[in-house]
């Protein structure tokens, strides 16, 4: 089966910088997900590693360690606007995107 | 380009009714895939279609089913409904073989 794990809340402040941790278990891996979901509305995507390291992407960088289950996303120079659900989710098989996602992650960000 | 539609957004249905949720995916996209969101939890996979066929399955019970069209449109359907399943029902778009599915704004259900 599969299991995949994350801070179920988190406290920031504005300016500050914030990671968040997933870890996984699971067959089949093809490539983590980091989604970003505000309150009521769909998500939205973040960033994809199927490779071991680093991927920046402006304000946002994902991080995947294959041989740990173990991925990251770091959010730099948070902004009030930055508070929603992060969610962690991994990609199973070659074909037709099935996606496990953790229980996400409600990141909240003071001033 | 019109991104990933659900209709309706939302809706209010009773013990034991049937319901049906629609999705239509993002322009060129051939497979769909649906997912049900508790309150304060992460999405759960329902089930995929790609050619009118469902291609895989989570564990959810018989009393859901779906349907894709040649348009490559998508329905949920839910029977017998429970407390529950209320939930936010979410669909994805991608192609087959790519990597990014695109979500729609969702189906708030609510069974009462």
């Amino acid at each position: 089966g599969q299991n995949i794990d994350q801070p179920t809340e988190m406290t920031a402040t504005e300016g500050a910088i914030v990671q968040i941790n997933c870890t996984y278990q699971t067959s089949g891996f093809n490539g983590l997900f980091w989604y970003q979901q505000h309150a009521g509305e769909a998500p939205t995507f973040l960033s994809y590693n199927v490779l071991d390291g680093l991927e920046e992407k402006g304000r946002f960088s994902s991080f995947l360690s294959r041989s740990k289950g173990y991925s990251y996303l770091l959010l730099k120079e948070l902004q009030m606007k930055d508070s929603a659900s992060y969610l962690c989710a991994v990609r199973v098989g070659n074909a037709g995107n099935m996606l496990t996602f953790g229980g996400g992650t409600r990141l909240m960000v003071k001033p | 380009d019109a991104g990933v539609t659900q209709s309706p957004t939302h809706l209010i249905k009773t013990r034991g009714q049937q319901v049906t949720l629609r999705c239509s995916p993002k322009s060129g996209h051939d497979t769909v895939s649906w997912y049900q969101q508790a309150l304060g939890q992460g999405p759960q996979f329902i089930f995929q279609y790609y050619e009118e066929e469902e291609r895989q399955r989570g564990n959810f019970p018989d009393r859901f089913s779906g349907h894709q069209f040649p348009n490559y449109s998508s329905e949920l359907n839910v029977n017998a409904l429970l407390l529950g399943d209320s939930a936010l029902y979410l669909c994805a778009s991608s192609f087959w073989r790519g990597t990014e599915a695109f979500f729609g704004q969702g189906t708030r259900l609510t069974v009462v």
